[in-house]
Formats: C-alpha cells, sequence, structure tokens
C-alpha cells in the first residue's frame, strides 16, 4: 500500500531547530518528485519546500528560504525537511507529498513553535 | 496568485455545486498540459486529491465530481451533493511552484 509517514513534530521556542521526516513505503521514493506543506492553526494549505528526483533541484517559499532545507535518502526511503532558525509563524502542521499533482500524503506531523 | 469563489458553500444534499479558481497566470504549459488540481480537506484530515491537469479524476474519486476550465479560469463541479463531500476544496497551480487558493468550505443545508 502506498503511504507517507511524517514524524520529528514538537514543541520548539523560537530560533530553534527541528528536523522532520518523511517515510515514504509501497513506492520508491527516489523515482518522484517530493513536497512539503504546511497548515497553520485553523488557516489554508502553504506548500513550502520540492525535491526534484532527476536533479536533485530543490526549491523553497520565501517564507522558509535560507532556514529550511528539503533533502532525501533513498537508500532509507524518506524524505526530510531540516528546519532552523524557527519562528511563532512556523508553527503548523507538516505534510510530505508526492508527485507533481500531491496525489499521496502522509497524515501529518505538528510543529509548535512557542516560548 | 489563485483566487477562489465562493468561499463558503452551503448546498442540499442531492443538489449540484460549483466553485470556481481564476489563476494570476496562465496554467499551460508547452508541454501541453495544464496544471491545476483540485482537493478536498476533510476535518482532521490530510487533503486528498479529486481533480489532475483540471480535468481529469484521480483514480477512486466518484464520477459526480467534475473539472472544467483552461487558462485561467477553472471551476469543480458536484454533480449531487452527498454528506461525504463536506470539508474545505482548495485549487492549487504547479506550473510555477505551487500555490493553493483559500479554500472554499461546503457544508450541508
Amino acid at each position: 500500500q502506498v503511504q507517507l509517514m511524517e514524524s520529528g513534530g514538537g514543541l520548539v521556542k523560537p530560533g530553534g531547530s527541528l528536523r522532520l521526516s518523511c517515510a515514504a513505503s509501497g513506492f520508491t521514493l527516489g523515482d518522484y518528485y517530493m513536497s512539503w506543506i504546511r497548515q497553520a492553526p485553523g488557516k489554508g494549505l502553504e506548500w513550502i519546500s520540492y525535491s526534484s528526483y532527476i536533479d536533485n533541484t530543490t526549491y523553497y517559499a520565501d517564507s522558509v528560504k535560507g532556514r529550511f532545507t528539503i533533502s532525501r535518502d533513498d537508500a532509507e526511503n524518506s524524505l526530510y525537511l531540516q528546519m532552523n532558525s524557527l519562528r511563532v509563524e512556523d508553527t503548523a502542521v507538516y505534510y510530505c507529498a508526492r508527485r507533481v499533482g500531491l496525489d499521496v500524503w502522509g497524515q501529518g506531523t505538528t510543529v509548535i513553535v512557542s516560548s | 496568485v489563485m483566487t477562489q469563489t465562493p468561499l463558503s458553500l452551503s448546498v442540499t444534499p442531492g443538489q449540484p455545486a460549483s466553485i470556481s479558481c481564476k489563476s494570476s497566470q496562465i496554467l499551460l504549459h508547452s508541454d501541453g498540459k495544464t496544471y491545476l488540481y483540485w482537493y478536498l480537506q476533510k476535518a482532521g484530515q490530510p487533503p486528498q486529491p479529486l481533480i489532475y491537469e483540471a480535468t481529469t479524476r484521480f483514480s477512486g474519486v466518484p464520477e459526480r465530481f467534475s473539472g472544467s476550465g483552461s487558462g485561467t479560469d477553472f471551476t469543480l463541479r458536484i454533480s449531487r451533493v452527498e454528506a461525504e463531500d463536506v470539508g474545505v476544496y482548495y485549487c492549487m497551480q504547479a506550473i510555477n511552484l505551487y500555490t493553493f487558493g483559500q479554500g472554499t468550505r461546503l457544508d450541508l443545508k
């Protein structure tokens, strides 16, 4: 069964760091574009980062550029999001999703940035 | 920018519903594909994909859902709303990175 499962969320102070993981099962993550999308409490969806499987190109939304880094480990069949210099406004549920069309989503992991 | 209208919709079960999505840029790529997608997010769940490339249903999506449009103007239609269709609908463009619409909340009368 094709699945994605995020982990690594938690409570962190402003300025702190977290590393999110997204474990894929039922397919080979290395064969797909992968993205991270987040949703602040009571708000809509915001795409934040994307990783190309073709040439390892990465892209970021302006809101996280320079602070977040997307990476993948094909041997582990996993996608990661290193989040540094966290801000209160980064509080959200973070989802990973597959393909350009975001055809498979994980259940999400919650990040709370608060002092 | 992706602009959805209306932002909320109250529909009697069995009646049709329609959501509009307008893009600030043309979503037709030189590869011939139109990079417009629709998702439904039910309460407490991740978004679930409905429509890709403006008009094609993802696998397993009921036939009552249909997508239409081209260029910058797109529409999601539900032919007969059912109780399980309640939630927030999002359009998304993927021609220039990704941008989601604000979301349209659908509930039942």
